[in-house]
């Protein structure tokens, strides 16, 4: 089975320019994650999905990130303009259904992202 | 809010030494608790989770954990290290009243093998 697809693995980028992620989960979860992990840090939920619907994006920066799931398949995050402190790894995960208490999130490899 | 503690952001052990990986919760009603390890450049892989089933959780690789309501704890033991854990770990929880399966995550935890 194939696990969660993310590209690129790395970005580097000036400050103020723009930059998007694509994540591409495990075939039949309903359930889309993307958290941000600052070095040193643990992963913070930025934004979920169930299906193409936003569950909870209250940790989203809204001024500067947006994601979509289109179709509730891919996922595209987008930062625009990005700040020298959105340096992180971007990580998407995914998941049977997460409403469900034994479901469990599997993560893709993430995409390093550096703000110079 | 729900938080989550790990105890020492570094551990080292010798090759063949045990393992003990602390994490504490807050929250009045137990959550949904997990253990997660990093290799370096890679994504998140689950090693175990406890779902209000057995307390004491079986993982892969030889780990478990313990689930201990009375001192809100959920500290990850590996009887014996192998050079090949070397890797950062994240105690997370979910709230079982957030029906969209968020995870708050702990600080992490590097973990050293010497040999």
């Amino acid at each position: 089975e194939a696990g969660v697809a993310q590209s690129p693995r790395y970005k580097i980028i000036e400050k103020r320019q723009s930059v998007a992620f694509w994540c591409n989960p495990i075939s039949g979860h309903a359930t889309l994650y993307w958290y941000q992990q600052i070095l040193g840090q643990g992963p913070k939920l930025l934004i979920q999905f169930q299906n193409n619907g936003v569950v909870d994006d209250s940790q989203l920066p809204k001024d500067r990130f947006s994601a979509e799931r289109l179709k509730g398949v891919d996922s595209t995050l987008k930062i625009q303009p990005a700040k020298l402190e959105d340096s992180a790894v971007y990580l998407c995960a995914s998941s049977l259904d997460g409403a469900l208490s034994t479901d469990t999130q599997y993560f893709g490899p993430g995409t390093r992202l550096t703000v110079l | 809010a729900q938080s989550v503690t790990q105890l020492g952001s570094h551990v080292s052990v010798s090759e063949g030494a045990l393992v003990l990986l602390r994490c504490n919760y807050s929250s009045s009603v137990p959550p949904y608790l997990f253990w997660y390890v990093q290799y370096p450049n890679q994504g998140l892989q689950l090693l175990l989770k406890y779902t209000s089933a057995a307390t004491l959780v079986k993982g892969i690789n030889d780990f478990e954990a313990e689930f201990k309501k009375s001192e809100t704890s959920f500290h990850l033991t590996k009887p014996s290290a192998h050079m090949s854990d070397a890797a950062e770990y994240f105690c997370a929880v979910r709230p079982v009243y957030n029906q969209g399966g968020k995870l708050i995550f702990g600080q992490g935890t590097e973990l050293s093998v010497k040999p």
